[in-house]
């Protein structure tokens, strides 16, 4: 199983600054016949299931207001947020869908206001 | 509208059995992949089963291999998961979700417990 992971674990970031999630791949998730890579990040808020947010590493999704951005390439991925709001406060996962089942998640990175 | 409403979540004992439902409205239920995601109580998300759009295929994670088992009824537009030998470790709010990748659309999951 390719094995994802996130740093930091948690953040505190003023209302208005950028904050930063990483998200790390044990294996490239980077499919070479498309140039796509299969990684995805949610948003999740107490009590909701998550929510989509990015896809292909840097599509954003429908509605997703555009201060919320993927990047990265292969194995290591970003989530930002350019300008922090109130309801921003959340826990994010990224997860990578390529190749074969389970398509496994990263372990959350949740994000408080400073 | 897609809505996917879980249900038959609750207590059970160590051991025992629970069938969990997912009833899904507002898409064309037998055209897509499913799957169950769960969620322990303050932890991350964890990948448990997927089934193919007509049922063939199915995926189970390792951690519930051969206890639970995963089908749908296209006739009723209901995705299943029976669950069986629980153990404490399978508390969890269960969230079926449609397709079997990026998932756009999620249930508000139902509470699994095992405790005695």
């Amino acid at each position: 199983d390719i094995v994802m992971t996130q740093s930091p674990d948690s953040l505190a970031v003023s209302l208005g600054e950028r904050a930063t999630i990483n998200c790390k791949s044990s294996q490239s998730v980077l499919y070479s016949s498309n140039n796509k890579n299969y990684l995805a990040w949610y948003q999740q808020k107490p009590g909701q299931p998550p929510k989509l947010l990015i896809y292909w590493a840097s599509t954003r999704e429908s509605g997703v207001p555009d201060r919320f951005s993927g990047s990265g390439s292969g194995t290591d991925f970003t989530l930002t947020i350019s300008s922090l709001q109130a309801e921003d406060v959340a826990v994010y996962y990224c997860q990578q869908y390529y190749s074969t089942l389970p398509f496994t998640f990263g372990p959350g990175t949740k994000v408080d206001i400073k | 509208e897609v809505q996917l409403v879980e249900s038959g979540g609750g207590l059970v004992q160590p051991g025992g059995s629970l069938r969990l439902s997912c009833a899904a409205s507002g898409f064309t239920f037998s055209s897509y992949a499913m799957q169950w995601v769960r969620q322990a109580p303050g932890k991350g998300l964890e990948y448990v089963s997927a089934i193919s759009s007509n049922g063939d295929t199915t995926f189970y994670g390792n951690s519930v291999k051969g206890r639970f088992t995963i089908s749908r009824d296209n006739s009723k537009n209901t995705l299943y998961l029976q669950m069986g030998s629980l153990r404490a470790e399978d508390t969890a709010v269960y969230h079926c979700a449609r397709g079997a990748t990026v998932t756009k659309s999620w249930g508000q999951g139902t509470l699994v417990t095992v405790s005695s």
